[in-house]
C-alpha cells in the first residue's frame, strides 16, 4: 500500500484538461512543499514533470501544471495530446521517509 | 546534460546480494547533487530505495535500510547499490537517478533501468 493515494486511472479527449490527484497527510504532502510528478511511458524511465509542487523543469511544456491544497496535490494537463498518454506518479517528502511515491495513475487519451 | 547508466547482473540467487553500479557522464559526481536508486517491480509502482549525497552521506528508505549499502567512487564517477539477502520480492527494474536541486526527491535525470530477477 502506497503512502500517497492516486486514482488508478484518468482519461480525457484531445484538447481537454484532466487533473490527477495525490492525497497524503499532514506528515507528507500537507506539511512540505516537496511534491513532484513523474511521467512514465511504457518501457521507459520516469521523467520529472513537476517539482516542489508547482515548478516545471526546463523543456516540460507549460500544459503541465501542479498545485496543492491541504493534504492533496494535483497535476493538471491542459490541451491533452496523444503523447500525454502515460502513467503518472506523485512523490513527496515525508516525516517517516525522505521520499514516498503514490501508486500511479494511468492517463488515457480517448 | 547528466547521463546515467546502470550495470550489474540481471539474475541473482535468493539470499545473495544484489550489486548494481551507476556510471555518470556529463557531470562530476564530486560537484554535488543527490544520487539515488529507485525500483519498480514489473507492472507495479515506484519505490525509492535510497540516495547518497556527493559527500557520501546516505539517506535510506526505512523499510529497506537494514539491507542496503550505497557508496560513491568519485575516481570512476560512479555510485553503487548493494541489497543483501534478496528474495523474489526484490525482482524489479532498478533505476539510478540524480537530483540536482536541494531535495533528493526531485529526480531530474534517470538511467534507462535494468531488470534484476531473483531466482535460483
Amino acid at each position: 500500500q502506497s503512502a500517497l493515494t492516486q486514482p488508478p486511472s484518468a482519461s480525457g479527449s484531445p484538447g481537454q484538461s484532466v487533473t490527477i490527484s495525490c492525497t497524503g497527510s499532514n506528515s507528507d504532502v500537507g506539511g512540505y512543499n516537496y511534491v513532484s510528478w513523474y511521467q512514465q511511458h511504457p518501457g521507459k524511465a520516469p521523467k520529472l514533470m513537476i517539482y516542489e509542487v508547482t515548478k516545471r523543469p526546463s523543456g516540460v511544456p507549460d500544459r503541465f501544471s501542479g498545485s496543492k491544497s491541504g493534504n492533496t496535490a494535483s497535476l493538471t494537463v491542459s490541451g491533452l495530446q496523444a503523447e500525454d498518454e502515460a502513467d503518472y506518479y506523485c512523490s513527496s517528502y515525508a516525516v517517516s521517509n525522505p521520499l514516498v511515491f503514490g501508486g500511479g495513475t494511468k492517463l488515457t487519451v480517448l | 546534460q547528466v547521463q546515467l547508466q546502470e550495470s550489474g547482473p540481471g539474475l541473482v540467487k535468493p539470499s545473495e546480494t544484489l550489486s548494481l553500479t551507476c556510471t555518470v557522464s556529463g557531470y562530476s559526481i564530486s560537484s554535488g547533487s543527490y544520487w539515488g536508486w529507485i525500483r519498480q517491480p514489473p507492472g507495479k509502482g515506484l519505490e525509492w530505495i535510497g540516495s547518497i549525497y556527493h559527500s557520501g552521506r546516505t539517506y535510506n528508505n526505512p523499510s529497506l535500510k537494514s539491507r542496503v549499502t550505497m557508496s560513491v567512487d568519485t575516481s570512476k564517477n560512479q555510485f553503487s547499490l548493494k541489497l543483501s539477502s534478496v528474495t523474489a520480492a526484490d525482482t524489479a527494474f532498478y533505476y539510478c537517478a540524480s537530483a540536482s536541486g536541494n531535495y533528493l526527491g526531485s529526480l531530474d535525470s534517470w538511467g534507462q533501468g535494468t531488470l534484476v530477477t531473483v531466482s535460483s
